[in-house]
């Protein structure tokens, strides 16, 4: 069965602290891996695709990593505004499955 | 460019009463179209998908239906809400297997 899960459910960071969300996975042919940022009230946002074992992408103090098995978002010296829900989201095929996400909460 | 819009983004309901909510696509053809659901402090529900015109999967039974009239319009309906259906109700495109892109979401509350 296709399953995404995502730790820790909730996380409070310093401003300045950085650290890891993480995203394990299994499914059957993966196509993608995929990070959202969601905001309390909007849609998710797109912020990364994933493809292959090894494979990194980097966006301002964001940087996105996948294995085999897990993808890693790493949060370099946060700021307030990064604080958000942040989903992920695995595609063997024409379906998306998301996992809870990880709720990221900044302190200035 | 590619754009999608949800509407409404609030919307208050008594039990019992009818529900359409509307989701378009514009700047692309053929797109996979999706309806998700988010209850306050969970995951993202997939509801319904559409590969094409008049073509529906529905992932979980329940009370609401989908519909794909035009190429890049997705309604999401009801002919009887109940409370349990309140939540985020969020429009998505994606094509060829690349990332969704999803629309502002519309908050429904069933009273």
């Amino acid at each position: 069965e296709d399953q995404v899960t995502q730790s820790p459910e909730a996380l409070r960071l310093q401003e300045g602290e950085s650290s890891s969300l993480n995203c394990s996975y299994t499914v059957s042919g993966l196509r993608g891996l995929f990070w959202y940022r969601q905001d309390p009230g909007k849609g998710p946002e797109f912020l990364f695709t994933l493809y292959s074992a090894g494979e990194e992408k980097e966006k301002e103090r964001l940087k996105a990593t996948l294995t085999k098995k897990e993808s890693f978002l790493h949060i370099t010296a946060p700021k307030p505004e990064d604080s958000a829900t942040y989903l992920c989201a695995v595609s063997p095929g024409n379906q998306f499955y998301f996992g809870t996400g990880t709720s990221l909460t900044v302190i200035p | 460019s590619q754009t999608i819009h949800q509407w409404p983004a609030t919307l208050v309901q008594p039990v019992g009463s009818p529900l359409s909510l509307e989701c378009t696509v514009e700047g692309t053809s053929n797109p996979n179209l999706y309806w998700y659901r988010q209850a306050a402090g969970r995951g993202l529900q997939l509801l319904f998908y559409s590969v094409g015109i008049g073509q529906i999967s529905s992932e979980v039974p329940q009370n609401l239906s989908a519909s794909r009239p035009q190429d890049r319009q997705f309604i999401l309906s009801s002919k009887k809400l109940l409370l349990s259906d309140s939540g985020f109700y969020l429009c998505a495109w994606s094509s060829q297997g690349y990332g969704y892109t999803f629309g502002s979401g519309t908050r429904l509350t069933v009273v």
